[in-house]
């Protein structure tokens, strides 16, 4: 079984820019997350879709961050513009159904903005 | 505010000896609490879990302790390996809603 997909491992931007990153969860798994982990800190949830709708963007930053899971598959998580407060690790996260205590991870995308 | 607390940033264990793993959390109604394991450039993968109507869940080398009272859980590991160097994550969650994550503690097991 394959696991989580993201793309690319890697971004470096500067401040002002935007960027997207992709992701593509385990198959037939209806939940994704993405999450941004902090150097020094624990991933802290950003949104979370349930097949394409949204159940939990409480966390996202609306004003520079968006999100989206076109035909409740791939997601993409979009900064425009980019704070050098947001380099940091994004994850993306899927399990079989909402509320289910088990999530897998991706690799994650490492940002840095300078 | 952090729900979720690992106090100690880092653990270094001799090969062969038990590895303690400490969290708190402050949250009462978390019912649900897990062990994630990350190794660098790697996304967080699950380890093991525990129900808030339990006290002790064992798997293989792996066992979580939870003391509701204290809001306090542990991992441990006997016997600690090379290969379980890495950082931990302890979570919690309540009921379907999301996980809350700790800042995480990193395990050296020096051979």
């Amino acid at each position: 079984e394959a696991g989580v997909a993201q793309s690319p491992r890697y971004k470096i931007i500067e401040k002002r820019q935007s960027v997207a990153f992709w992701c593509n969860p385990i198959s037939g798994h209806a939940t994704l997350y993405w999450y941004q982990q902090i150097l020094g800190q624990g991933p802290k949830l950003l949104i979370q879709f349930q097949n394409n709708g949204v159940v939990d963007d409480s966390q996202l930053p609306k004003d520079r961050f968006s999100a989206e899971r076109l035909k409740g598959v791939d997601s993409t998580l979009k900064i425009q513009p980019a704070k050098l407060e947001d380099s940091a690790v994004y994850l993306c996260a899927s399990s079989l159904v909402q509320g289910w205590y088990e999530q897998y991870f991706g690799p994650g995308t490492r940002l840095t903005v300078t | 505010d952090q729900q979720v607390k690992q106090n100690s940033p880092s653990l270094s264990v001799q090969e062969g000896r038990i590895s303690i793993l400490n969290c708190d959390y402050t949250n009462s109604m978390f019912d649900y609490f897990l062990w994630y394991k990350k190794y660098p450039a790697e996304g967080p993968t699950f380890l093991i879990s525990i129900s808030s109507i339990k006290d002790k869940n064992e798997d293989g080398r792996f066992t979580v302790f939870l003391n509701k009272s204290a809001k306090h859980l542990s991992l441990h590991i006997v016997p600690s390996q090379p290969g379980d160097s890495a950082v931990y994550f302890c979570a919690a969650k309540t009921g379907a809603n999301n996980l809350f994550f700790g800042t995480g503690t990193r395990l050296t097991v020096i051979p």
